[in-house]
């Protein structure tokens, strides 16, 4: 199994539906993950963090299977502007901060009207 | 808060010069900064880790000698690229992590510059 793994897509959506992206690691040991956004040609921005099962902020939803060890990223209502690419991020240490980043290859979704 | 600046943001030059890329935090003090490299479709992947005052470490792969990296304070890392070539055009993104007063910083959260494109001819 990859480090990170995600379905890179692209994922057409209409506007206001609901779409759910997931992720899966191989580092059992990850106490902490990360679900950022990065625009074309920008740099990432942290969209959420998950630390516990899961994670709710708005419209965006973040789940925590550690049994499976995946993490799931559910939009609502998507909006036009949420047209990015999501990028699953695990650190690669045990846990406990200070670790390195590990990203995956990013989801991209496209919200049409 | 948590702002990171890069400079500059985009760069052209020709085949066999250096280009040194500046990366500061802002609005607090980046006691571990990170550079990655992102090629077209592809993700972040990690050239080195450098903390303030002491030698970068670099990821399995990447030339330390071709990639010079300095921390020399707790606000700004460069990066230089010597003797580039065109396969070392690329989007290169700092990102930075540490401590700042009455903002809070998860253990592993890094928070990243708006990046520069190399494009070297």
């Amino acid at each position: 199994r990859k480090e990170v793994e995600q379905d890179p897509g692209p994922f057409n959506v209409p506007e206001g539906a609901t779409v759910a992206f997931n992720c899966t690691y191989s580092n059992s040991a990850s106490q902490s993950f990360f679900w950022y956004r990065q625009d074309c040609r920008k740099e990432p921005k942290l969209l959420m963090s998950v630390y516990s099962s899961g994670n709710e902020d708005g419209r965006f939803t973040a789940q925590l299977n550690r049994a499976s060890q995946y993490i799931s990223l559910l939009i609502r209502d998507s909006k036009l502007s949420d047209s990015a690419t999501y990028l699953c991020v695990v650190p690669r240490g045990g846990g406990g901060g200070g670790n390195k980043l590990t990203f995956g290859t990013g989801t991209q979704l496209k919200v049409e009207l | 808060g948590a702002v990171v600046s890069q400079h500059p943001s985009w760069v052209i030059c020709k085949s066999g010069t250096s280009v040194k890329i500046e990366c500061r935090s802002l609005d607090f003090q980046a006691t571990t900064m990170f550079w990655y490299r992102q090629f077209p479709k592809q993700s972040l992947m990690l050239m080195a880790t450098s903390n303030e005052g002491s030698k970068a470490t670099y990821e399995q792969g990447v030339e330390k000698d071709k990639f010079l990296i300095n921390h020399a304070s707790l606000t700004l890392s460069t990066l230089t690229v010597t003797s580039a070539h065109p396969e070392d055009s690329s989007f290169y993104i700092c990102s930075a992590r540490g401590q700042g007063q009455g903002l809070y910083l998860g253990a592993d959260t890094q928070y990243f510059g708006p990046g520069t494109r190399l494009t070297v001819l």
